[in-house]
């Protein structure tokens, strides 16, 4: 069946340091892949999406390339910032009724 | 918009009492869900509706769960009776249609003593 698989936090980072979140995922046919941010106190909240291979989902400095041959969709960002410091889930969209599945999340820590 | 909203945004009850959280969805929206977060099993799809219908609730933990949509503008999710371990944080979200960006709510954190 479809999944979704993400790194274990927590991950714990200075300001300005550079950011990996590993996604990998296990879907049939061609799913729509997804970063959503869960900010402390409050709910999840999209981050950028890719709807097919090899695109590139980006926004406010992150990024996440969609690619098919590595079945990956892993976040990316040059320099964090504290206010970076979140929760980060991995999500897919795929088969017939396309509701979405899940990971675990990761949480980030970023120290000033 | 006014985003997704929740009510309540806290809830401190006791075991045996029935808990009832709300929703509404934002205008336009068709489909609606309902989702659950703990610490141990991170977050977990209840059901989701579609045109008011309820699609999926195979995520539903048990009987003492149940949820309606009444119409496009107002959902509820009813636990009766509450235990402590439905402790957690409910959060509601909308979609315009299938496959597409869901817009979650503020949550309502359940606390059963």
């Amino acid at each position: 069946g479809n999944s979704v698989t993400q790194m274990e936090g927590p991950v714990t980072l200075s300001e300005e340091a550079f950011l990996t979140i590993n996604c990998t995922y296990t879907a049939t046919g061609y799913p729509s892949l997804f970063w959503y941010v869960q900010y402390p106190g409050e709910g999840l909240q999209l981050l950028l999406k890719a709807t097919k291979a090899d695109d590139k989902g980006s926004n406010k400095g992150f990024e996440a390339t969609y690619r098919k041959e590595t079945t990956s969709f892993h976040l990316e960002k040059g320099s964090v910032q504290v206010s970076d410091s979140a929760v980060y889930f991995c999500a897919l969209s795929a088969g017939n009724n396309r509701k979405l599945i899940w990971g675990l999340g990761t949480s980030l820590a970023v120290n000033p | 918009d006014a985003g997704v909203i929740q009510s309540p945004r806290h809830e401190v009850t006791e075991m045996g009492q029935e808990v009832t959280l709300r929703c509404k969805p934002i205008s336009g929206h068709d489909y609606l869900f309902w989702y659950r977060q703990t610490m141990m099993r991170g977050l977990e799809l209840l059901i989701y509706f579609n045109n008011n219908v309820p699609i999926d609730d195979s995520g539903m933990p048990e009987d003492r769960f149940s949820a309606k949509m009444p119409n496009a503008s107002f959902s509820t999710l009813k636990i009766q009776p509450s235990e402590p371990r439905d402790s957690a944080v409910y959060f509601c979200a909308s979609a315009r249609g299938e496959g597409e960006t869901q817009y979650f709510g503020p949550g309502t954190r359940l606390l059963v003593l």
